[in-house]
């Protein structure tokens, strides 16, 4: 059964602690892996697309790599303003998407 | 360029009724989906629309449907609205096809009493 897990459920650091956030999958036939970001009540908004093993993608404080059964979104020295949940979906061969459940992160002054 | 929109923001309705919302994709985007958004559930894929023809659908029942317009705007219904249809709706649209990058609009808030 095609399954995305993200981990933590939730995540509280102190500002400037570095951390890093899991998205494991088992699907199908991989096309692509996506971080979004959302902010309460507001929709998703895009971070990165990752396509292949390897893959490495930056952008201000995150740093986002894919392996062939995960991904990590890693948060290099975070402010009170990365708190936010941070979603992973995947996409397969069969033009399925699949969105794990996120992981809330707190980041404390 | 203006991103996705989405109308109404908020809605409260009571069970039975039926509801519309309404989603305008990003200029150039012809892919239009729908997600149903819950703290319990995370976010589930509803539908997608492509050339005003439903292209991949996820598993609900047939109360929710959509259509999509010539012009790619999109608008999604649920009839005989029940109190687990309580959620943020969220659409997207992207290039093409569902597997390119998703851009999401702010959701419609629904409440259902």
């Amino acid at each position: 059964e095609d399954q995305v897990t993200q981990s933590p459920e939730a995540l509280r650091l102190q500002e400037g602690e570095s951390s890093s956030l899991n998205c494991s999958y088992t699907v199908s036939g991989l096309r692509g892996l996506f971080w979004y970001r959302q902010d309460p009540g507001k929709g998703p908004e895009f971070l990165f697309t990752l396509y292949s093993a390897g893959e490495e993608k930056e952008k201000e404080r995150l740093k986002a790599t894919l392996t062939k059964k995960e991904s990590f979104l890693h948060i290099t020295a975070p402010k009170p303003e990365d708190s936010a949940t941070y979603l992973c979906a995947v996409t397969t061969g069969a033009n399925n998407l699949f969105f794990g459940t996120g992981t809330r992160l707190t980041v404390i002054p | 360029k203006a991103g996705v929109t989405q109308t109404p923001r908020y809605l409260i309705k009571t069970r039975g009724q039926q509801v519309t919302l309404s989603c305008s994709p990003i200029s150039g985007h012809r892919s239009v989906s729908w997600y149903q958004q819950t703290p319990g559930q995370g976010l589930q894929f509803l539908f997608e629309y492509f050339s005003e023809t439903q292209r991949n659908k996820g598993n609900f029942p047939g109360r929710f449907s959509g259509r999509q317009f010539s012009n790619s705007r999109s608008e999604m219904n649920v009839s005989t609205l029940e109190l687990g249809d309580s959620a943020l709706y969220l659409c997207a649209s992207s290039l093409l096809v569902l597997t390119d990058t998703q851009y999401f609009g702010p959701g419609t808030r629904l409440t259902v009493l």
